[in-house]
Formats: structure tokens, sequence, C-alpha cells
């Protein structure tokens, strides 16, 4: 089946310390997004590639970088994850044509 | 005020029951979505409206572009549609949709 698959599912990482999130797709879609999702709170957009052209949130802290290697691999690299950054990932794809956001499960970060 | 409304927070009915659930915002969209978050799970996709009404099984939405008011609407609820459903509004942006969420409904549908 097409999908989309994040890894891992659960992440533990140390106050700090650089941490890299993967999501995959098999849809074959052009455009790839990362989400942030906190508890209890809705989803909140952090970046989105459409083919190699990376878009960034104004208010998405530089802490936060993406790379889109193919069209299949997107990577959220958190390159210093402080306490705040604890938080479910969301990877989601979407053709550009259709406009329908397909979701991963999720990685959910634990920053100690 | 947020852009997007939704109403109610938290919903608790019997099996069988009709369920509401609405959602009304005030910018310009292409379009809305609505989608389905079990608890520990992930995100589903269940409509993405620009007009008019769609159905699939016992799921109903309907849209109002003129008063931006949206539905969600299930037909003899069952507790496996005890999940979060959140709408979120879709606006172009560079080659993608970006989305806004709501802040979502709980809904528990007891046996």
């Amino acid at each position: 089946d097409a999908m989309v698959i994040q890894n891992p599912r659960y992440q533990v990482t140390q106050f700090g310390k650089p941490v890299t999130l993967s999501c995959s797709q098999t849809l074959n879609h052009n455009v790839m997004y990362w989400y942030q999702q906190k508890s209890s709170q809705a989803p909140k957009l952090l970046f989105h590639y459409y083919d190699k052209d990376f878009n960034n949130e104004a208010d998405t802290p530089d802490n936060f970088q993406s790379r889109r290697p193919n069209t299949s691999f997107c990577f959220l690299d958190i390159r210093s994850p402080g306490l705040g950054d604890a938080a479910m990932y969301l990877c989601a794809t979407s053709s550009r044509l259709r406009g329908e956001q397909f979701f991963g499960p999720g990685t959910r970060l634990t920053v100690l | 005020k947020n852009e997007v409304e939704q109403s109610p927070q938290n919903l608790t009915a019997q099996e069988g029951e009709f369920i509401t659930i609405n959602c009304s915002y005030s910018v310009g969209i292409s379009a809305l979505h609505w989608l389905q978050q079990h608890p520990g799970g992930g995100i589903v996709s269940l409509f993405m409206l620009s007009s008019g009404k769609k159905k699939h099984g016992r799921l109903i939405a309907t849209i109002n572009i003129q008063e931006k008011h949206s539905s969600l609407h299930i037909t003899a609820s069952h507790p496996r549609d005890s999940a979060v459903y959140t709408c979120a509004l879709s606006s172009p942006v560079q080659g993608a949709q970006k989305l806004v969420f709501g802040q979502g409904t709980r809904l528990t549908i007891n046996p």
C-alpha cells in the first residue's frame, strides 16, 4: 500500500544533542510537509518542500532544519533540542494538483 | 480571534446517535479539510471540500462558502468513531497547500 512512513516512532534525546527524524513516502507526491504538534494543541507547520524548493514558515526557529535528498525522503534535523521541542513531529505529503494531505504516524520526541 | 473555530470542543454521545461537529472560519480559503485522529494514532484525512457536500460511508461533510461554515456529520455513531476531529483551512502557498488547524473536537461514543 502506498503510504507515508516515519522513523523512528519514538525518539529520546538529551538536551542539546542533535537529532534527525526521517520521513519517506511511496505516493510519489511532490510536496512534503513537517508539522510540530505539542500536547493537546493543533499541528503547526514548520516548513514544506515543493519538489526541491524549501519553504520555511516565518516563525520556525533556526534550530530546525530540513533536507530532501530525493522525492521519496525528507529529514527533519533539530540541531540543539531544548525541553520545549518535545512534541509529536508529523510528516505529510500531497500532490500539487489535488491538495489532500496524507499524514505519517508521527515521531514522538522526548528531550531529557 | 482565531481564523477557525470549532464547536463543540468535547462531545460525548451514546452509540447510534447522530453527531454534528461545526467549523466556522473568517478568511478566504481554497478548501477545507476534515481530519480524524484516534488516541495514539496518526492523522487521517476524511474530506477535502471546496463546495457543497461529500459523503463517505456514515460520514457526511458540508460546506457553505458564503456563510464560511462547514459541518461534519456522523450517522449511526459507533464507539470506534471516538477520536479527535479537526477542521483545517487550506490556502495555496509556494506550490503547496498550507493548513491552518482548528482546535479539534474530542468525540467519545459510549456503547
